[in-house]
């Protein structure tokens, strides 16, 4: 089994950007697609990121996703950072042994 | 509107069973893989249990392997699980969420509400 390993916390000021990483601990993040799901207090999560870097419809181009071969991890850039972007962030993917893998999950705070 | 509803949480003892249910509209249920994924109060996303399209293959987290069931109704458009021997790290809130894709690659474009499983004496 592998692991997805976030920070537990970010923080930054609106207008901004901020990165949150996502690595994983054993295969290569290549292998697998990754998504971010954003989760706001007191609802359901929600897609940002799929397949490393699509977007679904809605989604403002401020978020993007990128994957990183050297340090096996997965990258959620949001640029212009609003308050409104202040939610927990997961990251997730999957392998052939392992239908379903979360990161812990990351707080991001806009102050 | 695409949409999936769960229902059936609520309050058990330790060692009970409950039956969650999830009702999806607006999209052809029977053409989708689907998902359970729980969230203990205060804590990260937890995938539980997963079931294709027909019903035919399931698979489950080890967590709850030989204890909860997942199954579906296409006819009546809905999601199951089933839950026995439920323990008191089973408390969390419970997700239904469409799979857009069939096979080993999975995801998560559409999530229900959630409903709050507490087990408890």
């Amino acid at each position: 089994n592998f692991m997805l390993t976030q920070p537990h916390s970010v923080s930054e000021s609106p207008g901004k950007t901020v990165t949150i990483s996502c690595t994983r601990s054993s295969g290569s993040i290549a292998s697998n697609y990754v998504q971010w799901y954003q989760q706001r207090p007191g609802s359901s999560p929600t897609t940002v990121i799929y397949e490393d870097n699509q977007r679904p419809s809605g989604v403002p181009d401020r978020f993007s996703g990128s994957i990183d071969s050297s340090s096996n991890s997965a990258s959620l850039t949001i640029s212009g950072l609003k308050t409104e972007d202040e939610a927990d962030y997961y990251c997730q993917s999957y392998d052939s042994s392992n239908p379903v893998v979360f990161g812990g999950g990351t707080k991001l705070t806009v102050l | 509107e695409v949409q999936l509803v769960e229902s059936g949480g609520g309050l058990v003892q330790p060692g009970g069973s409950l039956r969650l249910s999830c009702a999806a509209s607006g999209f052809t249920f029977s053409s989708y893989w689907m998902h359970w994924v729980r969230q203990a109060p205060g804590k990260g996303l937890v995938w539980v249990s997963r079931i294709n399209s027909d019903g035919s293959s399931t698979s489950y987290a080890d967590s709850v392997k030989g204890r909860f069931t997942i199954s579906r109704d296409n006819a009546k458009n809905t999601l199951y699980l089933q839950m026995n021997s439920l323990r008191a790290e089973d408390t969390a809130v419970y997700y239904c969420a469409r799979d857009p894709y069939p096979g080993a690659l999975s995801a998560f474009d559409i999530w229900g509400q959630g409903t709050m499983v507490t087990v408890s004496s």
